[in-house]
């Protein structure tokens, strides 16, 4: 199995500052194929289910704000969120749908100072 | 519009069997992978296996190959997840989810159901 890492398990960061959330995969999650890497985020907020974020790495979801942004490729990825706000306090998770099983990180819990 | 609806919360004995489903609507049902994650109270989240209700192919997480079993009904347009033996350690909220890419396992999930929670408790 794919194992997914994400760093830190929890930050608190003041409402505009920039917040930053890594994830490293075990192996690469890069196909050449088609040159993309099979890697989302999803932010699940107290008491409701995960929401889609980004997949393909970069690609935001319609509907997400662009504060939001993935980068990385092969086997290290970042989301960033470029000002915080409240409504941003949640736990993130990113997950891989390169290989079965699919694999989510733990998780990174985001809160405001 | 697209949603996935799941059936209510569940509150069962150790030994006891349990079916929840997960309802889709608003596209083609047979031809979008549905999976199914398990979330354990303060916990994360879990890959458990997906079917595509075309055809019934079912893959399972090895993690939970042989302890649940993943069907659906493309008539009533329907995924389940059941156990035949529950126990205390199933407790879980369970949360079915739609492979975004029509007919392809390696997808991301675009949507989700609203989850059931499933308690199992002597």
């Amino acid at each position: 199995d794919i194992v997914m890492t994400q760093s830190p398990d929890s930050l608190a960061m003041s409402l505009g500052e920039r917040a930053t959330i890594n994830c490293k995969s075990s192996q690469s999650l890069l196909y050449s194929s088609n040159n993309k890497n099979y890697l989302g985020w999803y932010q699940q907020r107290p008491g409701q289910p995960p929401k889609l974020l980004i997949y393909w790495a970069s690609t935001r979801e319609s509907g997400v704000p662009d504060r939001f942004s993935g980068s990385g490729s092969e086997t290290d990825f970042t989301l960033t969120i470029s000002s915080l706000q409240a409504e941003d306090v949640a736990v993130y998770y990113c997950q891989q749908y390169h290989s079965t099983p699919q694999t989510f990180g733990q998780g990174t819990k985001v809160e405001i100072k | 519009e697209v949603q996935l609806v799941q059936s209510g919360a569940e509150v069962k004995k150790p030994g006891e069997s349990l079916k929840i489903s997960c309802k889709g609507s608003g596209y083609s049902f047979t031809n979008y992978w549905i999976g199914w994650v398990r979330q354990m109270p303060g916990k994360g989240l879990e890959w458990m296996g997906i079917i595509y209700p075309g055809d019934s192919d079912t893959r399972y997480s090895p993690s939970f190959q042989g302890q649940v079993t993943i069907s659906a009904d493309k008539s009533i347009s329907t995924a389940y997840l059941q156990w035949s033996s529950l126990k205390a350690s199933d407790t879980a909220m369970y949360y079915c989810v739609r492979h975004a890419v029509a007919g392809s396992v390696k997808s991301y999930f675009d949507y989700w159901g609203q989850g059931t929670l499933v308690t199992v408790s002597s």
